[in-house]
């Protein structure tokens, strides 16, 4: 039972659109919800992250989407540029249970020039 | 990467021999994680260290043992490698429940034949 769903698997976005990305989880004990972005070959590394207590952060081009009442999150990259094209994770977890983080099943991102 | 290495980087080995996967870091941080990574499936806990020889089970833990004597080292063994356990295999560290951020290590890819 995967506890943190994620969709879509894939997706393509022209130069300069904007990237959505959502997931869902359903145990509300969670207080903590990353974005994770991984290149091919390499680990992943975080990009932006958020807690239950706001609705939204925004750091540049990226922007994390948080509702509460609907225990669902997305990440909305702006302009996208094809040096964005990753792959795309997000988590959950809770502070004072060993920040054992639960991840989505990931979305291919390809930026089309 | 935040000094962690992984080693090795890639291993292919045949059904039945023990496998073991080493993480290092420089940090000097408490937590310690190994995640395996498979297509459709994210990122999954499999063990994780809360301190040197304190550890825990993750969601997929069958097969697999590991082993923290230092606080820079953590080992992640196979037993006995199936096919089913060829993945990718990544290391996460992280200084204390409070800051929640995980750093993850490069990788080993794991080809069990």
């Amino acid at each position: 039972q995967q506890q943190v769903k994620q969709s879509p698997q894939s997706l393509i976005v022209q130069k300069g659109g904007i990237s959505i990305i959502n997931c869902a989880y359903e145990n509300t004990a969670f207080d903590y919800f990353p974005w994770y972005q991984q290149f091919p070959g390499k680990g992943p590394a975080l990009l932006i992250a958020i807690r239950p207590d706001v609705s939204e952060k925004k750091e540049g081009r990226f922007t994390i989407s948080f509702n509460k009442s609907a225990k669902q999150f997305s990440l909305h990259i702006m302009d996208s540029q094809p040096g964005d094209s990753a792959t795309y994770f997000c988590a959950a977890s809770i502070q004072y249970n060993f920040n054992k983080f639960y991840f989505g099943s990931g979305t291919k991102l390809n930026v089309k020039p | 990467d935040a000094g962690i290495t992984q080693s090795p980087r890639h291993k292919v080995t045949e059904t039945g021999t023990p496998v073991t996967l080493r993480c290092h870091q420089t940090e000097n941080h408490r937590y310690m994680y190994w995640y395996r990574q498979d297509p459709g499936h994210g990122l999954r806990l499999i063990h994780y260290s809360y301190g040197v020889k304190d550890t825990d089970k993750g969601e997929v833990s069958d097969g697999y043992s590991v082993s923290r004597s230092k606080t820079e080292d953590f080992l992640l063994t196979l037993e006995s490698a199936t096919s089913s356990q060829t993945s990718v295999y990544f290391c996460a560290i992280s200084e204390s429940t409070g800051s929640h951020e995980q750093f993850f290590g490069p990788g080993t890819r794991l080809t069990v034949l």
